[in-house]
């Protein structure tokens, strides 16, 4: 089975800074789907930004981005400039990339609280 | 822009006592999926369902929980009876086979308290 791992409950960071979350992985797989979901207060999840196994190259949506490395099984989330709009749970979240049945379902890591300071 | 809806928002019941959580998920998307997410945690996965069928189940305590989606739409999730344990966040997602990623859309939860 695969797990998630987030090991920083909790991250803060200055308004217009750079700030890193981390999250480590562990599966079998050789392909597979990895996510960084927001969950503000009281609103829905919503997708971040999403990474394939199979492409060596990091993705990113404007002032966030990933640091995907295969071999250690880490995927962290870099947001630049941050605003006060990015405070939110961040979860870290894999998917197998296996088509059919329940290969659709998400592991979900325990998340980080991220504070954004003005 | 389409979301999927949830209701109630909030629900307070007490041991023992029945409650029903209801999902409409995004028109067209085939895929549902039940949720429960416990304070400090991220969420984990009930139950999913493909149209009307139910894909996975394993992690629904069976004897407690229910869930159907009668007409490949809109689904309900059972607790009867609720016990302390089930206070959580109960979240419903939904997703497309044919799109990209097979992208899962979440709605705002049911908030549970058990008393």
């Amino acid at each position: 089975a695969q797990t998630v791992t987030q090991s920083q409950p909790e991250m803060s960071v200055q308004e217009a800074e750079t700030v890193t979350l981390s999250c480590t992985y562990d599966t079998s797989e050789s392909d597979y789907y990895l996510f960084w979901y927001k969950q503000p207060p009281s609103r829905q999840m919503i997708l971040v930004i999403r990474q394939e196994a199979y492409k060596q190259q990091n993705a990113t949506e404007n002032r966030f981005s990933v640091n995907f490395q295969k071999a250690a099984k880490s995927f962290s989330l870099k947001i630049s400039d941050s605003q006060l709009g990015d405070a939110a749970m961040y979860f870290c979240a894999y998917r197998s990339a296996r088509d059919g049945g329940s290969n659709y379902k998400l592991t979900f890591g325990k998340g980080t609280l991220l504070t954004v300071n003005p | 822009e389409a979301e999927v809806a949830q209701s109630p928002r909030y629900k307070i019941t007490e041991k023992s006592q029945a409650v029903a959580f209801w999902c409409d998920p995004i028109s067209g998307h085939a895929t549902l999926y039940w949720y429960r997410q416990i304070l400090g945690q991220g969420p984990e996965l009930l139950v999913q369902f493909q149209d009307e069928s139910v894909v996975d189940d394993s992690q629904l305590p069976k004897d407690r929980f229910s869930a159907e989606r009668l007409k490949g739409v809109d689904s309900t999730l059972k607790i009867q009876p609720a016990e302390l344990g089930d206070s959580a966040m109960y979240l419903c997602a939904s997703s497309d086979l044919a799109g990209a990623y097979n992208e899962q859309f979440f709605g705002p939860g049911t908030r549970l308290t058990v008393l």
